[in-house]
């Protein structure tokens, strides 16, 4: 399996534009987890999915943000506007649930920069 | 408070040391607990789970300590590809998400 694929590795905007993140995630995971970190607050979850459907998205910092996950093998997270403090590494992980053995792969992240 | 606390570090040590981590956490009925460790610019990646009874994988000793809430990662004799930052994580009870803390940074210097 090629792991968690996220696409742009880089992106770099300017304040006002819409950004768009994607993730792919390993086959068969049935868990989805968007992240945010920054050198400041760390990994922060932002939301995650269970078979596709939202199950908590109380870390999404505003209405700014938003994530859909129309099938089991993609995901998108969409900033629009986007502002400077948008600036951070996104991650998306999945997972299955087993247990206390639920181990979460991380994709290489999204390096976004908003100017 | 936060869910999960660790020392930032840096934590700066000469190859051969020993170097122990501690983490806390605030949730008492969490059940899962984990080290990830993360390179610089790079995704973090599992280390190792932490259980009841403690557990060793080579140079790597996890501890819990279940009344005090906290849990320990001791690395032996440090090689320089152990610098990274590791995190300490933490599951929330009522679902499969995770708190994870804000990691250690340590160099391993010749």
């Amino acid at each position: 399996d090629a792991g968690v694929i996220q696409s742009p590795r880089h992106e770099v905007t300017e304040m006002g534009q819409e950004v768009t993140l994607r993730c792919k995630p390993i086959s068969g995971h049935d868990y989805l987890f968007w992240y945010r970190q920054t050198m400041m607050r760390g990994l922060e979850l932002l939301i995650y999915f269970n078979n596709n459907v939202p199950i908590d998205d109380s870390g999404m910092p505003e209405d700014r943000f938003s994530a859909k996950m129309p099938n089991a093998s993609f995901s998108t997270l969409k900033i629009q506007p986007s502002e400077p403090r948008d600036s951070a590494v996104y991650f998306c992980a999945s997972s299955l649930w087993a247990g206390s053995t639920n181990e979460q792969f991380f994709g290489p992240g999204t390096r976004l920069t908003v100017l | 408070r936060k869910e999960v606390e660790q020392d930032p570090g840096p934590f700066n040590v000469p190859e051969g040391a020993t170097v122990a981590f501690n983490c806390t956490y605030s949730n008492s009925a969490s059940q899962s607990f984990f080290w990830y460790r993360q390179d610089c610019r790079k995704e973090p990646k599992l280390l190792m789970s932490v259980y009841s009874s403690g557990n060793e994988d080579g140079r790597f000793t996890a501890q819990l300590n279940r009344a005090s809430q906290y849990i320990s990662l001791l690395i032996r004799d440090s090689k320089l590809s152990d610098s990274a930052t590791y995190l300490c994580v933490v599951n929330i009870p009522t679902g499969n998400q995770f708190y994870f803390g804000t990691g250690t940074s340590l160099t391993v210097i010749p």
